[in-house]
Order: structure tokens, then C-alpha cells, then sequence
């Protein structure tokens, strides 16, 4: 069965501090990785990886994917408050179709 | 640009009702996809629509069914409602499945 299973389940750290959120997955119909971050409802975009594109920055956060591996991490660094959320790893698969997979999130606390 | 619109936010129905939820996506996005997140299970595919069409379906009893106007916009219903199926509902689109989707708010549901 496909899945996507992310560590650690929860983490907390100090503002400042570097994090690095693992994800991994077995799916059957690999397509693409993404990650988003959820504060209170809707999930925002952050991260989209692919065969094509494996390494993605934005400011303090990053990304890598390994093919090789199966996995993805997740690295933010110079933490701060408004870093606190839970954040997601999604694997997007095409069966005729699109699915994607969610794994079961991140939950980061940063305090001040 | 307005967001992906879902209605209504907050829902109350009691076991053996019925429920249609509606999702508005992003103007010019064809992908519609909608997730149910409970605590326990996080984030679970339900079924991707594209052009009217079902394209994908998630493991869940036929009790969850939905369709997709040629507006775009998409439906959800959920027949015979179980105390299970108290969650968060989340709608998501994106131009065309392929790409980053973006998400609505949800609608909370909850079932006594």
C-alpha cells in the first residue's frame, strides 16, 4: 500500500535553532514530492520536487529529494516563531489520475 | 485573485443524514481534489475531478461521492452519515493536476 511517513511527529526547539523535518515514501506511480505547511486550516504551498528539480530553496527553508532513497528532508534554519506549525510531505502519484498521499505531518513548535 | 471557497465553514448533523459540501476552486484551475482530516488520520485523498470527470478515487466507502460542474466547481456528499465522519474537509485545486494545489479553508463537519 502506498504510503508517506514522516519524522519526528512533533519538535520542539528554541528560536534560532536549525531543523530538519525527514520524510519518506513508497508509492507506486511516483510523480512528484511536495511539502506544505499548515498553521490553522488550509495547508499553503511550499516545496515542489521532481525528477527534474531535486533541490529547492526559499529564503531560510529548503528542500532535497532522494530518488535513490525514497526520501525528502525538510530544513529550516535561524528558526522563529512564526516557523511554528505543522508541516506536511505529500507524494503525488498519476494512475489516469492524480492522487496524492499525505503523510501524517510535523508538528514545530519554536519558542521564543 | 480570490482563493478556493468552500462552503459552509461549520456543519452539524445527527447519524443517517446527509451532507453536500461545495467547493469553488481558483479562477481558470480544472483540478479539484478533496481531503478529510481527522486528528487520527490526518490528511486522506477522497477523489481528484477534472473536466466533470472523476479521474481518482481514495479508500472510502461509495456512502462518499462528489461531482464537478463544467463551471469547474465541485460537490461533495456524504449519504448516511456515521459518527466517523465528524472531520475537517478540504477541497484543493490547481490548473490542471500536476502542480501545487491550493487550499480552501474546509468545512468542519460534525456528526452527533
Amino acid at each position: 500500500e502506498d504510503k508517506v511517513v514522516q519524522s519526528p511527529l512533533s519538535l520542539v526547539v528554541h528560536e534560532g535553532d536549525t531543523v530538519t523535518l525527514n520524510c519518506s515514501y513508497e508509492v507506486t506511480n511516483f510523480r512528484s514530492l511536495l511539502w506544505y505547511k499548515q498553521e490553522k486550516k488550509a495547508p499553503t504551498f511550499l516545496f515542489m520536487l521532481t525528477s527534474s528539480g531535486i533541490e529547492k530553496k526559499s529564503g531560510r527553508l529548503s528542500s532535497i529529494l532522494d530518488k535513490k532513497e525514497l526520501s525528502s528532508i525538510l530544513n529550516i534554519t535561524a528558526t522563529q516563531t512564526g516557523d511554528s506549525a505543522i508541516y506536511l510531505c505529500a507524494v503525488e502519484e498519476y494512475t489516469g489520475g492524480f492522487k496524492t498521499i499525505f503523510g501524517a505531518g510535523t508538528r514545530l513548535f519554536v519558542k521564543a | 485573485k480570490a482563493g478556493v471557497t468552500q462552503t459552509p465553514r461549520y456543519l452539524i448533523k445527527t447519524r443517517g443524514q446527509q451532507v453536500t459540501l461545495s467547493c469553488s476552486p481558483i479562477s481558470g484551475h480544472r483540478s479539484v481534489s478533496w481531503y478529510q482530516q481527522t486528528p487520527g488520520q490526518g490528511l486522506q485523498f477522497l477523489f481528484e475531478y477534472f473536466s466533470e470527470t472523476q479521474r481518482n478515487k481514495g479508500n472510502f466507502p461509495g456512502r462518499f461521492s462528489g461531482r464537478q460542474f463544467s463551471n469547474s466547481r465541485s460537490e461533495m456528499n456524504v449519504s448516511t452519515l456515521e459518527l466517523g465522519d465528524s472531520a475537517l474537509y478540504l477541497c484543493a485545486s490547481s490548473l490542471a493536476g500536476g502542480q501545487p494545489q491550493h487550499f480552501g479553508d474546509g468545512t468542519r463537519l460534525s456528526i452527533l
